[in-house]
């Protein structure tokens, strides 16, 4: 089945530690993206990529780095200058401009 | 720069009841917008989307949205909540001509009383 995969689910990290969270899609889609969500807050935009090996930074993107070497995968790492990184991250993609995205099922991240 | 707009973080409806869920949007040209649906911790999953084919789109799971381009809106309605509709909503606007972002609504979360 096509869809967009996100893992792992769940991940533990103690504070200082860089940690990175993988997204691979088989849609064939050439734009990904990820945001953040926290309570009330809805999705904001982390980083987002149109082509490969080009990204463009969100609203949100200190504290922050992709890359995307390949078409279907997108990971996003987290590294010890993100203040708050404790959050749900949620991975999409689609196949262009003005077409729906498509959402992975999310990992969220807990730093202890 | 675009914008959306969802009145109401939180909507309370009995089992049968009709279910609106608000959604405005700022735009300087014909959207494209979108209406996702989240269960607790998952993804988003696109109830339905507009593209200017049809200003009454119908979507999965019984619900349908009206783009009301006088009112800016694309209010999320189904005429009889069910307990598994139970879940958050985003409304979602491609952000401008040219790019491929999405401007997300703050999302209305969704109670079914029985």
């Amino acid at each position: 089945d096509g869809g967009i995969t996100q893992s792992p689910k769940y991940l533990f990290r103690k504070e200082g530690q860089n940690v990175t969270l993988s997204c691979e899609q088989n849609l064939n889609h050439d734009a990904m993206y990820w945001y953040r969500q926290d309570p009330g807050q809805g999705l904001r935009l982390i980083y987002y990529s149109q082509i490969v090996n080009d990204f463009q930074k969100g609203d949100i993107a200190e504290g922050y780095s992709v890359s995307r070497e390949k078409k279907e995968s997108f990971p996003l790492t987290v590294t010890s200058a993100q203040k708050n990184p404790t959050a749900f991250y949620l991975c999409a993609s689609s196949l262009g401009m003005n077409t729906e995205a498509f959402f992975g099922q999310g990992t969220r991240l807990t730093v202890v | 720069a675009q914008s959306v707009t969802q009145l109401g973080s939180h909507v309370s409806v009995s089992e049968g009841a009709l279910v609106l869920l608000r959604c405005n949007y700022s735009s300087s040209v014909p959207p494209y917008l979108f209406w996702y649906v989240q269960y607790p911790n998952q993804g988003l999953q696109l109830l339905l989307k507009y593209t200017s084919a049809a200003t009454l789109v119908k979507g999965i799971n019984g619900f349908e949205a009206e783009f009301k381009k006088s009112e800016t809106s694309f209010h999320l309605t189904k005429p009889s909540a069910h307990m598994s509709d139970a879940a958050e909503y985003f409304c979602a606007v491609t952000a401008a001509s040219g790019t491929y972002k999405y401007i997300f609504g703050t999302g209305t979360r969704l109670k079914v009383l029985a």
